[in-house]
């Protein structure tokens, strides 16, 4: 069936340091990518997305790719900070379904 | 803009209680909200997607007759647990989408249910 999964469960980086989380996918008609953050908690924080007709979208500090052909996402964070520490995950959808399926998560941690 | 909201943030029931769970959103009309649970350390795994007037469409193994969603408004959406018990303790997550262009979602802050 369709899911989406990650590399790493677990990440650390020290602080300042940029991270890259990875994400896959085995849906390839999926034309529509989010990335959200979530603090312990709390519920899923947009960060940024991305559609199918990009490979790579920049916002502040974050930066997202998508590699279509390996069906690859990526979240990269620069310069991380304290703040940055939380549960990152992957999500697609595609055109015509309301949906989102979530990754398993990436936890992120930030050491001082 | 596009902030919403759960209510309670926690609750405590009996076992064989019902508990219901309240997700508004507070600045747009949701043509659509969703029904998430998260157990601990795991993804978020949908539970239902329901549309404002109509019955809502269950994922795969959730039972609609255990999780009763009401979607009665375009701002609030209900999930009630009937006859909860412990394997039901969860994190509920909803969210609501405006129907605009694309799938963008927004999360409520989640709602944290342990039943005894």
């Amino acid at each position: 069936g369709e899911s989406v999964g990650l590399h790493l469960p677990t990440l650390s980086v020290q602080e300042g340091d940029n991270s890259i989380i990875n994400c896959a996918y085995s849906n390839s008609a999926s034309d529509y990518f989010i990335w959200y953050k979530q603090e312990s908690g709390k519920g899923p924080q947009f960060i940024i997305d991305i559609r199918s007709n990009m490979d790579k979208r920049q916002g502040q500090r974050v930066t997202v790719l998508l590699n279509k052909t390996v069906k690859h996402l990526s979240l990269q964070i620069a310069a991380t900070q304290p703040g940055d520490s939380a549960v990152y995950f992957c999500a697609e959808s595609y055109q015509g379904a309301q949906k989102l399926v979530f990754g398993q998560g990436t936890r992120l941690t930030i050491n001082p | 803009g596009a902030v919403v909201s759960q209510h309670p943030s926690r609750v405590i029931c009996k076992s064989g209680t019902s508990v219901k769970i309240e997700c508004r959103s507070l600045d747009f009309q949701a043509t659509t909200m969703f029904w998430y649970r998260q157990f601990p350390k795991q993804s978020l795994m949908l539970m239902a997607t329901s549309n404002e007037g109509s019955k809502a469409t269950y994922e795969q193994g959730v039972e609609k007759d255990k999780f009763l969603i009401n979607h009665a408004s375009l701002t609030l959406s209900t999930l009630t647990v009937t006859s909860a018990h412990p394997e039901d303790s969860s994190f509920y997550i909803c969210s609501a989408s405006p129907g605009l262009a694309g799938n963008e979602q927004f999360f409520g802050p989640g709602t944290r249910l342990t039943v005894l």
